[in-house]
């Protein structure tokens, strides 16, 4: 099972709203990652998880605030969002952070539009 | 600097061979990834190279020289179903978070 999924698929969200985004894999992968992805873009990281500490925040605003409650979850809690955040936000795991021949396994992602 | 340069966009027809090039200049490299990425989907991992020469798998090829940086991925037997993005990626260091990537390669089947 090479499985990372992630709901919901599409968010509407006014720029006063909190919702969340989350993530959830069942592979023992100990590293996960959010990124951003515009249109026509690579993805962008933004957050990385190991063993469920943050290890890596890439400037990132605080509007957007990571939280990995367990080895499997990972969320992404949105709130104040300005209509740039409108994106497809992609979450991914790895076997660890480091090392190896180790592949970045992504989620379906969620289309997030700000409204 | 960084940087990874791979076509912008390219045609071919069903059955054909397509090969998607890849250039890198990065500070560091321990290996290289091709993603596949469907509009509006999700990267979809395709191959790994971090040794010199061409790794096969089924339709897919990919082949690294790391000494001129470059890379290509090569499809076979092109079907509808490869018109995607394909995304060069590269390992800079120790992390896999370290990741420089390309801004992807348009592919466009045609029957």
């Amino acid at each position: 099972d090479t499985e990372v999924t992630q709901t919901p698929k599409h968010l509407v969200m006014g720029m006063t709203n909190k919702k969340s985004l989350k993530c959830e894999q069942h592979m023992g992968h100990r590293a996960m990652y959010w990124y951003k992805q515009k249109a026509k873009k690579p993805p962008e990281l933004m957050f990385v998880y190991s063993y469920e500490k943050l290890s890596i925040n890439e400037s990132v605003p605080s509007r957007f605030s990571p939280e990995c409650p367990n080895s499997s979850l990972l969320n992404l809690h949105l709130h104040a969002l300005q209509p740039e955040d409108s994106a497809l936000y992609l979450c991914a795991s790895s076997t660890r952070l480091a090392g190896g021949t180790d592949t970045q396994y992504f989620g379906p992602g969620t289309r997030l539009t700000v409204l | 600097g960084q940087n990874i340069d791979q076509p912008t966009e390219m045609t071919a027809t069903e059955g054909a061979i397509v090969q998607i090039n890849c250039t890198y200049q990065t500070s560091g490299f321990n290996g290289l990834f091709w993603y596949q990425q469907h509009a509006g989907e999700a990267p979809t991992f395709l191959s790994y190279n971090v040794l010199d020469g061409l790794e096969e798998k089924g339709r897919f090829s990919s082949f690294l020289s790391r000494s001129k940086g470059y890379s290509y991925l090569l499809l076979k037997e092109l079907q509808m179903k490869d018109s995607a993005s394909y995304l060069c990626a590269v390992r800079e260091g120790d992390s896999n978070y370290q990741l420089i990537w390309g801004a992807g390669t348009k592919l466009i089947i045609k029957p």
